[in-house]
């Protein structure tokens, strides 16, 4: 069965450094998300991707935070300069289309910033 | 702005039981619902989802209904087993536009005991 993967699983990095979270969304899928979940707190909408531009983007994606599909089955969340409160897992999501469809999550991936 | 809640925040309950977990939202403009199950440390296994022109779905001992008048959704576990403890995310989508972004709730925490 098709599944979004994400790697890596855990990165640990020193505040102010640059990160860059992978994903490969199942391959039909033309809409792509990214969410954070901090220790103990909701999972929170990030950023939506379609068409090779950000579609919408929350309070929390700011200048620090880029998006990008570099190929065809990439796609990635990059964090420019990490702050401790980045700290959090990340996950990111597909879905084929716009219809009210099911959204597929990764795994994850565990940032930590020291 | 659309909040979730899900209530109970925790349950414990023996093996064998008929479990209801809830769910309401601010705003009752529900595009559609998902349930999810996340289990400590990991990431979210996709449930259940009801489209917007539905009320309700089943899948095996789940059964998860929506009342959009009300915005409120509950998710019926049957005949409850130690192997359902985890917490069990609602989030939703907004009718009011947006791609597909969904709204989490903070989770009730099950654990079913022997």
């Amino acid at each position: 069965e098709p599944e979004v993967t994400q790697t890596p699983s855990h990165q640990v990095t020193q505040m102010g450094q640059e990160v860059i979270l992978r994903c490969v969304p199942i391959s039909n899928h033309l809409y792509f998300y990214w969410y954070r979940q901090i220790l103990g707190q909701k999972v929170e909408f990030l950023v939506s991707f379609y068409n090779n531009e950000i579609s919408e983007k929350s309070e929390i994606f700011d200048d620090q935070f880029s998006v990008e599909r570099p190929d065809g089955s990439n796609f990635t969340l990059k964090i420019r300069s990490t702050k401790l409160e980045d700290s959090a897992m990340y996950f990111c999501a597909s879905i084929p289309t716009s219809g009210g469809n099911e959204q597929f999550f990764g795994p994850g991936t565990r940032l930590t910033v020291l | 702005k659309q909040e979730v809640t899900q209530i109970p925040a925790a349950l414990s309950v023996p093996e064998g039981e008929n479990l209801v977990l809830n769910c309401s939202f601010t705003d009752s403009a529900i595009y559609n619902l998902q349930w999810f199950r996340q289990d400590p440390g990991k990431g979210l296994t996709s449930l259940l989802l009801i489209q917007s022109s539905q009320r309700e779905q089943t899948s095996g001992r789940l059964n998860a209904s929506l009342d959009k008048s009300s915005g409120r959704s509950t998710l019926y576990i049957a005949a409850s087993q130690p192997g359902d403890s985890a917490t069990y995310l609602c989030a939703g989508v907004p009718s009011s536009g947006g791609y597909n972004k969904l709204i989490f709730g903070a989770g009730t925490r099950l654990a079913v005991h022997p």
